[in-house]
């Protein structure tokens, strides 16, 4: 299976502060399947991302994914209240679809 | 609009067995497949397999393969999950979560507390 390895564990950050989110995958993703989920606390996971770089509906463009291969990256440019929960990324190119063990992007 | 209701909270003994429902609404249930996600108190999200609404096909993690049994009824476009010999480190929330055309899990329901306590 495909082991992802987020980094940080935890970001302290301020609003307005710039976040920048590390996923590693063990093996090269092809295709470029890789989403990012961001869970706020007692809610369900919200899917931001998919095919690495590519902003679901509704998403505010202050996110944005790159990468590709083995190395992907979320970066919320301009930090907002609301933007401090957990983010998991995602593998989607094979079975099992394994996540990240979460970047928790906490107020400083 | 999109909507995935899923069941009330689970009690359960260890050993027992737990079947978790989610009922879609606002789109073709049997066009996109439905994936089941499991969290821990305090830990990370574990995906557990996926339905193919359409024909029931099914793909497990071989993490629970032998445990977990995803079925569905299309008539009322509901989806369901059921997990047999219950320990306590299956005490998590469930969620069920589909797939849209080329996004994955797009829409996730709201959750279903499984405890299991003896």
């Amino acid at each position: 299976e495909i082991v992802l390895t987020q980094s940080p564990g935890t970001l302290s950050l301020s609003p307005g502060e710039r976040a920048t989110l590390s996923c590693r995958a063990s093996q090269s993703l092809s295709g470029s399947y890789l989403a990012w989920y961001q869970q706020n606390l007692g809610q369900a996971p919200r899917l931001l991302i998919y095919g690495a770089s590519s902003r679901a509906t509704g998403v505010p463009d202050r996110f944005s994914g790159s990468g590709s291969g083995t190395d992907f990256t979320l970066t919320i440019s301009r930090l907002e209240p609301e933007d401090f929960a957990v983010y998991y990324c995602q593998q989607y190119v094979t079975s099992p679809r394994t996540f990240g063990q979460g970047t928790k992007v906490e107020i400083k | 609009q999109v909507h995935l209701v899923q069941s009330g909270a689970e009690v359960k003994k260890p050993g027992a067995s737990v079947k978790v429902s989610c009922k879609a609404s606002g789109y073709t249930f049997t066009g996109q497949y439905m994936h089941w996600v499991r969290q821990a108190p305090g830990q990370g999200l574990e995906w557990m397999g996926w339905i193919r609404p359409s024909n029931g096909d099914t793909n497990y993690s071989q993490r629970f393969q032998g445990r977990v049994t995803m079925t569905r009824d299309t008539s009322i476009s509901t989806a369901y999950m059921e997990l047999s010999r219950l320990r306590s480190d299956d005490t998590a929330m469930y969620y069920c979560a589909r797939d849209y055309r080329e996004l994955p899990q797009d829409f996730w329901g709201q959750g279903t507390l499984v405890t299991v306590s003896s």
